[in-house]
């Protein structure tokens, strides 16, 4: 079934832990983001990709770092996990409009929650 | 700076017909989007105005007044399973995606 697989799905981490969260998508779709989701606050938007090759900063950036090697592939890195990065961390992508900017309609994974203590 | 205003959560009746109403201001605007997202799921894209007026799909229209930076979702023959949130987002200059924090929709019997 075409999608985005999202691993792991859960995880509890201790504080000052390096840790990936990984995201493949089969669509061979050129966008791929990365959001965080916490209760009472929107979807807000950490990195992205418009392309292979390609990443940039969004809203919340501060503490996470993403590659974007190929097509498929958008793994997240936390490289010292904090408390406050505690959350549901959801990967998406879209496909591109004719004239080369990314739709909004997001295709999302089913989410990684992550627990720092 | 960038905002979207929705309600924090409404409550219908099996049956009846909602509005969720959602405000912005953003810089710039490339279209409209609603999602739905059940508890513990993913968000699941609903609808996209980028022109003033009404859009509907099935049960599901989402209008749209650019001019009064305002988008409703209107929801009819509401059923249990459209108890979800909803989450409304603008696109900005940037082809970037603005969020609310979304309605929480509660549907009694």
């Amino acid at each position: 079934i075409a999608g985005i697989t999202q691993a792991p799905t859960s995880q509890i981490l201790a504080a000052g832990r390096r840790m990936t969260l990984r995201c493949t998508q089969d669509m061979r779709h050129n966008a791929m983001y990365w959001y965080r989701q916490d209760l009472g606050l929107g979807l807000r938007l950490i990195h992205y990709s418009n392309t292979a090759g390609t990443t940039g900063k969004g809203e919340v950036p501060d503490g996470y770092s993403v590659s974007r090697a190929n097509t498929d592939d958008f793994p997240l890195t936390l490289a010292s996990a904090v408390p406050s990065q505690t959350s549901v961390y959801f990967c998406a992508s879209s496909d591109s409009t004719t004239s080369g900017g990314a739709t909004g309609e997001l295709f999302f994974g089913e989410g990684s929650r992550l627990t720092v203590l | 700076g960038q905002n979207i205003d929705q309600p924090t959560e409404m409550t219908a009746t099996e049956g009846a017909i909602v509005q969720i109403n959602c405000t912005y201001q953003t810089s710039g605007f490339n279209g409209l989007f609603w999602y739905q997202q059940h508890a513990g799921e993913a968000p699941t894209f609903l609808s996209y105005n980028v022109l003033d007026g009404l859009e509907e799909k099935g049960r599901f229209s989402s209008f749209l007044s650019r001019s009064k930076g305002y988008s409703y979702l209107l929801l009819k023959e509401l059923q249990m399973k459209d108890s979800a949130s909803y989450l409304c987002a603008v696109m900005d200059s940037n082809y970037q995606l603005i969020w609310g924090a979304g309605t929480k929709l509660i549907i009694k019997p």
